[in-house]
């Protein structure tokens, strides 16, 4: 059984631009979550979606978004890249937010802002 | 607002013994407990999912603990071998709502860092 595949595994972009990564989640699962990993915040919960609803949204500002497709595949977007947004970027796949079952991660993005 | 909280920050022991790591939590408003590792710059690996309605749950040579009320829970390591090396952290998930809403936001702990040497 497939696991959680995140794309692409590395970044580097430039300040000012905008990136988006993608997950596509266990087959049958239907809620996808993202969180941002860094050395000094530790993970911090970007957002979720369940059946292409976001459900629950953490304190980032506006500049990340995010979308769920109907195939439940997900993808994040950062626009106006600061260097402070340089992270391993997690998703999280699960059946139902997490009931039951409990999440599990993908290999994770590895996002280098210059 | 949930906070979690792990000690110790770092562990180093020998290879062959038995530890302990702990983790709490200030909300006891719990849905379920995962605990979870991390290898040096990859994503996280589950290792046990504890409900909030159980007590312990065990794979192999670990034995996580949960003591909602207190806030608690514990990740036993039986044996441990330089191949446990790695960042354990634990990720508590929120109950639902009065709404019947649930929240599938995972809060992390810090993490334990742990060495086994040989």
């Amino acid at each position: 059984k497939a696991g959680v595949t995140q794309t692409p595994r590395y970044l580097i972009k430039t300040r000012g631009q905008q990136v988006t990564l993608s997950c596509s989640p266990i087959s049958g699962h239907r809620s996808v979550s993202w969180y941002q990993q860094t050395p000094g915040q530790g993970l911090q919960f970007l957002f979720e979606y369940f059946s292409e609803t976001q459900r629950n949204k953490g304190n980032f500002p506006g500049r990340f978004s995010g979308r769920q497709f109907s195939n439940s595949r997900s993808e994040m977007n950062v626009s106006t890249l600061e260097l402070g947004d340089s992270a391993l970027y997690l998703c999280a796949s699960s059946l139902a937010g997490g009931v039951g079952y409990g999440y599990t991660f993908g290999s994770g993005t590895r996002l280098t802002v210059v | 607002k949930q906070e979690v909280t792990q000690i110790p920050a770092a562990l180093s022991v020998p290879e062959g013994e038995n530890l302990v790591l702990n983790c709490s939590f200030t909300d006891s408003a719990i849905y379920n407990l995962q605990w979870f590792r991390q290898d040096p710059g990859k994503g996280l690996t589950s290792l046990l999912l504890i409900q909030s309605s159980q007590r312990e749950q065990t794979s192999g040579r670990l034995n996580a603990s949960l003591d909602k009320s207190s806030g608690r829970s514990t990740l036993y390591i039986a044996a441990s071998q330089p191949g446990d090396s790695a960042t354990y952290l634990c990720a508590v998930r929120r109950g639902s709502n009065a709404g019947g809403t649930s929240y599938g936001k995972l809060t992390f702990g810090q993490g334990t860092i742990l060495t086994v040497h040989p």
